[in-house]
């Protein structure tokens, strides 16, 4: 079936460097990949987004990248502050109608 | 902010009971979708509302149904509740418009404890 492998599951990194969180997914009908961030007490914001026909995509700090012929996808986070530390999910979906999630890394930012 | 609120924030229940779990979109959105998301783990897609009738249901058994009403507001329901069903329940709205749906925004969550 669906599924969205995620890696890693827990990232430490020192504040001001970057952190990199990597996908797969199955289902190569898969058209829209949206990232999420979770902090306790205020729910899952969508942080970034990409659609199958676009590679790269940058929104200040937070870029991501889409392999369609691997299905693959990443989320590269640069110069990295406190604020970032949270759970990140990456996730997939056809026409935004079910979405499959990863498992979640859980980013912590070391002062 | 995404404008997407739930109701409760949390729930404490006992095996067997039933609960209702509440959730309204965002304005300008027709499309509810629900998610449990177990501790330590990526939200799971249970069932998606679109135009008051279900469009689209993950893995999950009968006892877990919906509603959306014409406000597109949403209701989950899940009936003679397991230990298991204790979860993080998500609702996301989004908009929908000629079969092909756009970016789902998620609210807070309900906390439901299964005893």
């Amino acid at each position: 079936g669906e599924n969205v492998e995620q890696h890693p599951s827990t990232l430490s990194v020192q504040e001001g460097d970057s952190a990199v969180i990597k996908c797969t997914y199955s289902d190569s009908a898969s058209n829209y990949f949206p990232w999420y961030k979770q902090e306790l007490g205020k729910g899952s914001q969508l942080i970034i987004d990409i659609r199958s026909n676009v590679g790269e995509k940058k929104d200040q700090r937070i870029a991501v990248t889409l392999n369609k012929t691997a299905k693959h996808f990443s989320l590269h986070i640069t110069e990295t502050q406190p604020e970032d530390s949270a759970v990140y999910f990456c996730a997939a979906s056809k026409n935004d109608d079910k979405i499959i999630f990863g498992k979640g890394t859980r980013l912590h930012i070391l002062p | 902010e995404t404008g997407v609120t739930q109701s409760p924030t949390h729930l404490i229940k006992t095996r067997g009971q039933q609960v209702t779990l509440r959730c309204s979109s965002q304005s300008g959105h027709n499309t509810v979708s629900w998610y449990q998301q177990a501790l330590g783990q990526g939200p799971q897609f249970i069932f998606q509302y679109y135009r008051e009738e279900e469009n689209g249901r993950g893995n999950f058994p009968p006892r877990f149904s919906g509603l959306q009403f014409p406000n597109y507001s949403s209701e989950l329901n899940v009936n003679a509740l397991e230990l298991d069903d204790s979860a993080l329940y998500l609702c996301a709205s989004s908009f929908r418009r000629a079969g092909v749906g756009d970016t789902q925004y998620f609210g807070p969550g309900t906390r439901l404890t299964v005893l």
